[in-house]
């Protein structure tokens, strides 16, 4: 079975500039977590949406923004880009938004603002 | 205070060693716990889920202590191949994951 997808694996954008990152569950998943990786710090939390509705949102100013689709598929957008959004940025799907519905990552896009 | 906090390390091992960490966290209304490895540049992959009994697989051993949040891992008879950033995580009563910095191991030859 296909592991998490993300689209794209590299971006590079310059300050000011608009992106969106997407993001395909493991078939069956119906939740999408989103978190920002800096180097040298474990992922922050971002956005989690189940069922199409936001269930969760972390400490991030509302220049991020998510959706997720009919088919559980999903994209963040950053608008405003700043320097200090360079990190990479992960997509994990469970089951449900539940405490033992465990998160499989996909392999991140790495985003650098110049 | 941050959410989860671990030793940084790194911890320069042996092969064959045995090493271990922990981290702490700062909710006690958590509800699940997780160590995930990390391999450099790549995203985080479960290692194993942390139950209150404490669980086993294979040459990992994880330990919860809800009294005194905390959740430790062992690896015994360390691999090169354990090499890399083992990252606490724990899940709260809001059911996002909240991670820790990271624990570096590196096994020598």
């Amino acid at each position: 079975d296909a592991g998490v997808t993300q689209s794209p694996t590299h971006l590079i954008k310059t300050r000011g500039q608009q992106v969106t990152l997407r993001c395909s569950p493991i078939s069956g998943h119906k939740s999408v977590s989103w978190y920002q990786q800096v180097l040298g710090q474990g992922p922050q939390f971002i956005f989690q949406y189940y069922e199409k509705e936001e269930r969760g949102r972390g400490n991030f100013p509302d220049r991020f923004s998510a959706r997720q689709f009919p088919n559980y598929s999903s994209e963040l957008n950053v608008n405003a880009l700043l320097l200090g959004d360079s990190a990479l940025y992960l997509c994990a799907s469970s089951l449900g938004p539940g405490p033992t519905d465990t998160q499989y990552f996909g392999p991140g896009t790495r985003l650098t603002v110049l | 205070r941050k959410e989860v906090e671990q030793d940084p390390g790194p911890f320069n091992v042996p092969e064959g060693a045995t090493v271990a960490f922990n981290c702490t966290y700062s909710n006690s209304a958590s509800q699940s716990f997780f160590w995930y490895r990390q391999d450099c540049r790549k995203e985080p992959k479960l290692l194993m889920s942390v139950y209150s009994s404490g669980n086993e697989d294979g040459r990992f051993t994880a330990q919860l202590n809800r009294a005194s949040q905390y959740i430790s891992l062992l690896i015994r008879d360390s691999k090169l191949s354990d090499s890399a950033t083992y990252l606490c995580v724990v899940k709260g009563d809001d059911y996002k994951l909240s991670f820790g910095a990271g624990t570096t191991v590196t096994v020598r030859a």
